[in-house]
């Protein structure tokens, strides 16, 4: 079993409606929970990371973490055209972890 | 935050060559790490490059096939040995600058085995 596993899509939505990204984990000894977003032919770049459980919101995101379920999810509202990339959730303990990342495209 | 250098963006090499990946921060940090990046599927980390020291490699990655250097704390190459093409991938170099919470990369090394 992967340490992170997060469904590689891919996953195309119509232009505003909300994504759900989920990602879920083995090791309950991960505290720092991030979300990455990569364009094609960049390296990823943080989006939001949360300390142990619980909601984080940046504008059209969010961030949620239940350790108890050892599961974590980003949520993009009104999605746009411009989410279109992978996202890669990770988490750490000391060392870093990556899903595989998610494939998304918001169809206009 | 920080911003990274990484170069060359993509090459194409022969089988048997070797390539050299470089990566230039713009802040000094402590830790500076290397990952590759295979379709589909999760980053790895190949090693962590201390600076003063040889690199710390993960299970999987030994220091024959991937040399690393860290001459300064702003500074990391990556060199990949004796390519074959189960080496293409995407190659990132990463830094954290605060506690392990936040991780920035380079904008990749497609690198492709030909």
């Amino acid at each position: 079993q992967k340490e992170v596993e997060q469904d590689p899509g891919p996953l195309s939505v119509p232009e505003g409606a909300i994504v759900s990204l989920n990602c879920t984990y083995s090791n309950s000894a991960f505290q720092y929970f991030m979300w990455y977003r990569q364009y094609s032919r960049k390296g990823p770049e943080l989006l939001m990371y949360t300390y142990s459980s619980g909601n984080k919101e940046d504008g059209r995101f969010t961030a949620q973490v239940d350790k108890s379920s050892k599961y974590i999810s980003l949520f993009i509202r009104d999605s746009q055209p411009s989410d279109s990339a992978t996202y890669l959730c990770a988490m750490s303990a000391g060392g870093m972890r990556f899903g595989a990342g998610t494939r998304l495209t918001v169809k206009p | 935050s920080a911003v990274i250098s990484q170069k060359p963006s993509r090459d194409i090499c022969q089988r048997g060559t070797s390539l050299t990946i470089q990566c230039q921060v713009d802040s000094q940090v402590t830790m500076m790490f290397w990952y590759r990046q295979q379709p589909g599927q999760s980053l790895t980390l190949i090693a962590t490059a201390n600076q003063g020291s040889e690199a710390t490699y993960e299970s999987g990655f030994v220091i024959d096939k991937f040399p690393i250097s860290r001459p300064n704390l702003t500074f990391s190459t990556l060199t990949v040995s004796n390519m074959s093409p189960e080496d293409s991938s995407i190659y990132l170099c990463s830094v954290v600058i605060q506690g392990d919470t936040e991780a920035f990369f380079g904008q990749g090394t497609r690198l492709t085995v030909v």
